[in-house]
């Protein structure tokens, strides 16, 4: 059974905090994802990777970084958590190089920030 | 940029249908459908590929319009388990080489009754 896992369902931080979201596939995918979730906004990307120590910014990189050190592992930082930054937060993974390829998501880790 | 999705709700007895419609501003190389059901993960439905292009299964189906850079997803005598949140998505650009950029529109929920 094809897996993206998240590190946590839920997590609740401080502001100023760092902040870590942990997110690993087992597809051995090249395509990796971090998405926002917020109500009536649907899915925003904020980056994207294609494979390691590559990253490209999505629509929403302002206050967030990411690394990807191993293939199967894409993490989203942020840097000095803020209350707007509350939101649920998804990552996904496909293969790269076919556009008729289908995203693998996460459970999500929903993330408050007091 | 986002795939702008429409309408953003719908209610619907089990047994009426429903359409939901996905455009963008920008050239759609391939299409996604997913649905989300509360506290879960998105889950794949179907991608199109062409201009044209038609799928479909079960009472589901979907139609892309290349040229006016439009989908939709047509939900056929709805059954209770159809509720949930809809989204589209789009690579944004075509795979030469590089990132490839997987956008989603804000949503359409649909909720069915009894």
């Amino acid at each position: 059974d094809v897996k993206v896992t998240q590190s946590s369902r839920y997590l609740v931080k401080r502001t100023g905090e760092k902040v870590f979201l942990e997110c690993v596939q087992d597809m051995d995918h090249e395509n990796m994802f971090w998405y926002r979730q917020d109500p009536g906004l649907g899915l925003r990307l904020i980056y994207f990777s294609y494979d390691v120590k590559m990253k490209e910014k999505g629509d929403i990189p302002e206050g967030y970084s990411v690394s990807r050190e191993k293939k199967e592992r894409f993490s989203l930082i942020l840097e000095s958590a803020s209350t707007n930054q509350t939101s649920m937060y998804l990552c996904a993974s496909s293969l790269w190089g076919k556009m008729n390829t289908e995203a693998f998501f996460g459970q999500g880790t929903r993330l408050t920030v007091v | 940029q986002q795939p702008v999705q429409s309408p953003q709700a719908v209610i619907l007895r089990e047994g009426e249908d429903a359409v939901i419609n996905c455009s963008s501003s920008k050239a759609l190389y391939s299409v996604h459908w997913y649905r989300q059901k509360h506290g879960e993960a998105p889950v794949f439905l179907m991608i199109l590929l062409k201009g044209g292009e038609q799928k479909g299964h079960d009472k589901i189906s979907a139609s892309f319009n290349e040229k006016k850079q439009q989908s939709s997803l047509y939900l056929t005598a709805s059954q209770l388990s159809y509720s949930g949140t809809y989204f589209c998505g789009a690579f944004d650009r075509l795979i030469i080489q590089g990132a490839q950029k997987l956008v989603f529109g804000q949503g359409t929920r649909l909720t069915i009754n009894p």
